[in-house]
């Protein structure tokens, strides 16, 4: 079983849909959550970084923690299609990131 | 645009050759890393480089020489390379490697083995 379990799509979602992306994680020493949007033949780009379980909020997007359960989800508002990509969690231990495979993104026009 | 800088894009290369990757960043930042990572794939650790301090993931074949000429510049020299070393190599950078420093990435250098 990998650390980090996330679905690796597609999810193909129409224009101005709430986009929901989601990893599960088994360490729990796992401390500091982040989401990493990747355009096709670009490198890894942060979008949000967060420690502690509850809501983080930027713009369109909100990261969510829930360290009960080790579950982290990723919601983008009014999704555009320029929020197509690949979405990455990671997740920070002993100086090391734990990846996902990365959930590739498809919003409809 | 990234404050990672890498170049070149795209390279080419035979297997017998010898070339380098180069990483620059401005940001002040004291950690850098190289990753390679393969189509549909999450980004693979191979070397970071801390307060001058070199840590390398053993799995890493000799033929990648990593170096550090000083703390905003990072190479990775290439020698007799193989056709599944072709992948997409990314540097990035950290304010320092503790674990509540997000790491900035290059866009990458896309390497080709011929």
């Amino acid at each position: 079983q990998k650390e980090v379990e996330q679905d690796p799509g597609p999810l193909s979602v129409p224009e101005g849909a709430i986009v929901s992306l989601n990893c599960t994680y088994s360490n729990s020493a796992f401390q500091y959550f982040m989401w990493y949007r990747q355009y096709s033949r670009k490198g890894p780009e942060l979008l949000m970084y967060t420690y502690s379980s509850g809501n983080k909020e930027d713009g369109r997007f909100t990261a969510q923690v829930d360290k009960s359960s080790k579950y982290i989800s990723l919601f983008i508002r009014d999704s555009q299609p320029s929020d197509s990509a690949t979405y990455l969690c990671a997740m920070s231990v002993d100086y090391q990131l734990i990846w996902g495979a990365g959930t590739k993104l498809i919003i409809k026009p | 645009d990234t404050e990672v800088t890498q170049t070149p894009k795209h390279l080419v290369m035979g297997m017998t050759n010898k070339k380098s990757l180069k990483c620059e960043q401005h940001m002040g930042h004291r950690a850098m890393y190289w990753y390679k990572q393969k189509a549909k794939k999450p980004p693979e650790l191979m070397f970071v480089y801390s307060y001058e301090k070199l840590s390398i993931n053993e799995s890493v074949p000799s033929r990648f020489s990593p170096e550090c000429p000083n703390s905003s510049l990072l190479n990775l020299h290439l020698h007799a390379l193989q056709p599944e070393d072709s992948a997409l190599y990314l540097c990035a950078s950290s304010q320092g490697q503790g674990v509540d420093q997000p790491q900035h990435f290059g866009d990458g250098t896309r390497l080709s083995i011929l």
